[in-house]
């Protein structure tokens, strides 16, 4: 079965720290896609990042970088130096080869207090 | 540049009542998905679309559910004789290319029923 886990529900970190948003797989299949997505307060997801099973190289855009381990079905996300623009919820998510749909884990809330 | 569009942004119904929402996807994107996400939940998966087939529908869209993109273009989410269980955020995603692609999502449409 496919699940995905965001252990952490709320995290708090005041500007300019460091936070880690971590994610968790399962799958059956060899070939998968794995995604993050911003849901800020205005409500609308906003596309991040997509990768495949087959690249695990870490990847870094600005103040973003993720951490993706096939060895402990793990998609991590950290934030550099975070701003309160950062604050959001944020969705890791899974889908399947040959089957479009997302299977989204619950978030994990982030507040970045000034 | 347009993004995906919804209507109605919000929608407040009696139970019973039957409702219907809209959905525009970025033009040329040939698949279309629909997703449902209750508070503090991640979206989950309704049914998508290939140009006009309806290609998976998940179990969660019982059969007072239906959805049509009869050209291929915009789709159509009906619930019929709502329930105070249908109240939730309806979110609509398009997406082109490789069906693994990222999808990108509209505003939602928030159901209220009473």
């Amino acid at each position: 079965a496919q699940k995905v886990t965001q252990a952490q529900t709320e995290i708090s970190v005041v500007e300019k720290e460091d936070v880690t948003l971590d994610c968790v797989y399962e799958t059956r299949d060899t070939t998968y896609y794995l995604f993050w997505y911003k849901q800020p307060p205005s409500g609308e997801l906003v596309f991040l990042i997509r990768r495949n099973s087959f690249d695990e190289q870490n990847e870094i855009s600005g103040r973003y970088s993720w951490n993706f381990q096939k060895s402990t079905s793990s998609f991590n996300f950290t934030i550099t130096a975070s701003q309160v623009v950062d604050s959001a919820v944020y969705f890791c998510a899974l889908s399947e080869e040959r089957r479009g749909k997302l299977i989204f884990g619950q978030g994990t809330e982030l507040s970045v207090k000034p | 540049d347009t993004g995906v569009s919804q209507n109605p942004r919000h929608k407040i119904t009696k139970r019973g009542q039957n409702v219907t929402f809209r959905c525009d996807p970025i033009s040329e994107h040939n698949r279309l998905y629909w997703y449902r996400q209750t508070l503090g939940q991640g979206p989950e998966f309704l049914t998508y679309f290939q140009n006009e087939a309806q290609l998976e529908k998940s179990r969660l869209l019982s059969d007072r559910f239906s959805a049509e993109r009869p050209k291929g273009s915009f789709s159509t989410l009906e619930i019929q004789r709502t329930e105070q269980g249908d109240s939730a955020m309806y979110l609509c995603a398009s997406s082109a290319g490789s069906l693994n692609n990222e999808q990108f999502f509209g505003p939602g449409t928030r159901l209220t029923v009473l």
